[in-house]
Formats: C-alpha cells, sequence, structure tokens
C-alpha cells in the first residue's frame, strides 16, 4: 500500500517567517503534485513535479521532488497572511489516481 | 470555461436515505474521480470513471456506493440507505488525460446524514 506522510500537520508562524513542509513515502511516484484547499473549497492545483531532483518555483514557494521520486517538499519564503491553509501532497499512482497526504493546516498571523 | 461542476454544494439526509452527488467535468476532460474528504482523514480515492466505463473502484465501499459516467450527462456518485458514518465531503476531479500532471476538482458537495 502506497502511503504518503505529510509533516508537519499544523504550522502556526508570523508573517514574514520562512517554513517547510514536508512529504514522504516508501514508495516511487510517477509524478508528485501538489494542492492548496480553502474552507469549503476543492483542493487547487499549485504545481505537478515529475523529474527526480526537479525543483519548481511559483513566486515565494519552491518545490522540490526528492532524487528517488519518493519525497517531496515545500518552501514557503517570507510567508504572508494570504497563505493560510492547507497543502496537501499527492502522488500519483497507478491508473492515475491520487495518493494524498494527510494535509499541513498553514497559519500565518499578522 | 466552467470548471468542474458539482451539485448539491450541501446535502442533508436522513439515516436510510438515498443520496444522488452529481458531478459535470471540465470542457474536453474525458476521465472523472471521486474522493470522499473526512474529518482527520484527509482524501481518499474512491471511483476512476471514463464515459460509460468504470475503470477503477477500489477505493469505494462494495455495498450501498455506486458510481456511473453516462455517455450524456455528469458523472453521479449514489449512496444507498445513508448512515452517518457516510457524512463527509465528497470532491470530483477531472483530468483530460491519466492526471498524471494534475487535476482540477470541484467544489465538492457535503453530505450531513440525520
Amino acid at each position: 500500500t502506497q502511503l504518503l506522510e505529510q509533516s508537519p500537520q499544523f504550522l502556526s508562524i508570523q508573517e514574514g517567517e520562512n517554513l517547510t513542509v514536508y512529504c514522504n513515502s516508501s514508495s516511487v511516484f510517477s509524478s508528485l503534485q501538489w494542492y492548496r484547499q480553502e474552507p469549503g473549497e476543492g483542493p487547487v492545483l499549485l504545481v505537478t513535479v515529475v523529474t527526480g531532483g526537479e525543483v519548481k518555483k511559483l513566486k515565494r514557494l519552491t518545490f522540490q521532488f526528492g532524487d528517488a521520486r519518493k519525497d517531496s517538499s515545500l518552501h514557503i519564503t517570507a510567508a504572508q497572511t494570504g497563505d493560510t491553509g492547507l497543502y496537501l501532497c499527492a502522488g500519483a499512482a497507478q491508473g492515475g489516481k491520487l495518493i494524498f497526504g494527510q494535509g499541513t493546516e498553514l497559519s500565518v498571523k499578522p | 470555461n466552467a470548471g468542474v461542476m458539482q451539485n448539491p454544494r450541501h446535502l442533508v439526509r436522513r439515516r436510510g436515505q438515498e443520496a444522488r452527488l452529481r458531478c459535470s467535468p471540465m470542457k474536453g476532460h474525458s476521465h472523472v474521480y471521486w474522493y470522499r474528504q473526512l474529518p482527520e482523514e484527509g482524501l481518499k480515492f474512491m471511483v476512476y470513471l471514463q464515459k460509460e466505463n468504470i475503470i477503477d473502484e477500489s477505493g469505494m465501499p462494495k455495498e450501498r456506493f455506486s458510481a456511473e459516467f453516462p455517455k450524456e450527462g455528469p458523472s453521479i456518485l449514489r449512496i444507498q440507505q445513508v448512515v452517518r458514518g457516510d457524512s463527509a465531503a465528497y470532491f470530483c476531479a477531472s483530468s483530460q488525460g491519466t492526471g498524471f500532471f494534475g487535476y482540477t476538482f470541484g467544489s465538492g458537495t457535503r453530505l450531513t446524514v440525520v
């Protein structure tokens, strides 16, 4: 059974701080996707990483895929209150279904 | 260009009733996936459908749950004889291919069983 362990589960920081969210598995995934979910809404795709060692930047967000394609991280620089939300990593399993991590609930305080 | 449309947004059912959740994928998307999100449990895969075919239903409970994606019209997730434990947010996602590069999710249907 493929599992994704996401950490930390909860993170409360001050505006301007940096943070990193980790997503780890013992399984290899063909791609790793990061989503952000607001309360009462569905997840919104932020980025997909495909190649081992790949790094993608989205403004203040940096996503990295591990060399062995088993783990990934999301780093946010100078967090803003608008970054508050639930961040989800998801691995693409056989047939296209996604295996989701438990999520990281991020709260950025002014 | 509408995204993935799910309705209703909120659904309240009494124990024993049937719940029907509808999903219209994005235009041009022929792959539909249903996920369930329970508090403290995260998003779990339920079923993957293409037009008129169920491709993978390994995440769907064997009893009371069924899904379809007819040639015409939306995909339907049907829950018969609902129980309190079925209360959850149900999300539909669509993609052009197998979702390797990501899905577009709908806003979900929040089912409450009273």
